[in-house]
């Protein structure tokens, strides 16, 4: 089976800047995850889909940070204004199954760069 | 607050020998825990993982033992392998109140040498 796409690999912007990351998920996975992964650490949740619905974006910077899932496929997580802390490893993740210790099937990832 | 620590941050074995990797947690809520594998610039896979009614689940020379009176577990890799070198994250699992969530540690980098 296919694995999780995401795109761009790598991306660099300046501060204050907007960009988008892409993911889609294995086919037939109804539960989709954003993880960032600074440097140095784990990856940390952001937001959690489960098809179109969010289930769980406590950890979701609002005021810059927002992510869709619109037709519970694809999803699409962007940041806008962009700032110097947001440097990091956006991870796409998901499961088939709901039960919470499904393994994830991650993505590997895009770059992000703010200088 | 760091629920899941892994404090050690990297670790050299010989090839061959056993790697032992240790995680602890703090939150007793965790009731399920897995080990990610993570090779530079890949997604982290999927290990081995254990719950917490059990204190041992083995898969080839992967080994993760529980101790939940400690809140400490730990991967045994044995023997290990030049491949095996990579960055292991050990995560946690349980409902938050709102959804069920990972949680994961900051990861022991392994280096297996020949």
């Amino acid at each position: 089976e296919a694995g999780v796409a995401q795109s761009p690999r790598y991306k660099i912007i300046e501060k204050r800047q907007s960009v988008a990351f892409w993911c889609n998920p294995i086919s037939g996975h109804a539960t989709l995850y954003w993880y960032q992964q600074i440097l140095g650490q784990g990856p940390k949740l952001l937001i959690q889909f489960q098809n179109n619905g969010v289930v769980d974006d406590s950890q979701l910077p609002k005021d810059r940070f927002s992510a869709e899932r619109l037709k519970g496929v694809d999803s699409t997580l962007k940041i806008q204004p962009a700032k110097l802390e947001d440097s990091a490893v956006y991870l796409c993740a998901s499961t088939f199954l709901t039960s919470y210790n499904s393994p994830l099937h991650f993505g590997n990832g895009t770059r992000l760069t703010v200088t | 607050d760091q629920q899941v620590k892994q404090n050690s941050p990297s670790l050299s074995v010989q090839e061959g020998r056993i790697s032992i990797l240790n995680c602890d947690y703090t939150n007793s809520m965790f009731d399920y825990f897995l080990w990610y594998k993570k090779y530079p610039a890949e997604g982290p896979t999927f290990l081995i993982s254990i719950s917490s009614i059990k204190d041992k689940n083995e898969d080839g020379r992967f080994t993760v033992f529980l101790n939940k009176s400690a809140k400490h577990l730990s991967l045994h890799i044995v023997p290990s392998q030049p491949g095996d070198s990579a960055v292991y994250f050990c995560a946690a699992s349980g409902y938050t109140g709102t959804a069920s969530k990972l949680t994961f540690g900051t990861g022991t980098r392994l280096q297996v040498t020949l």
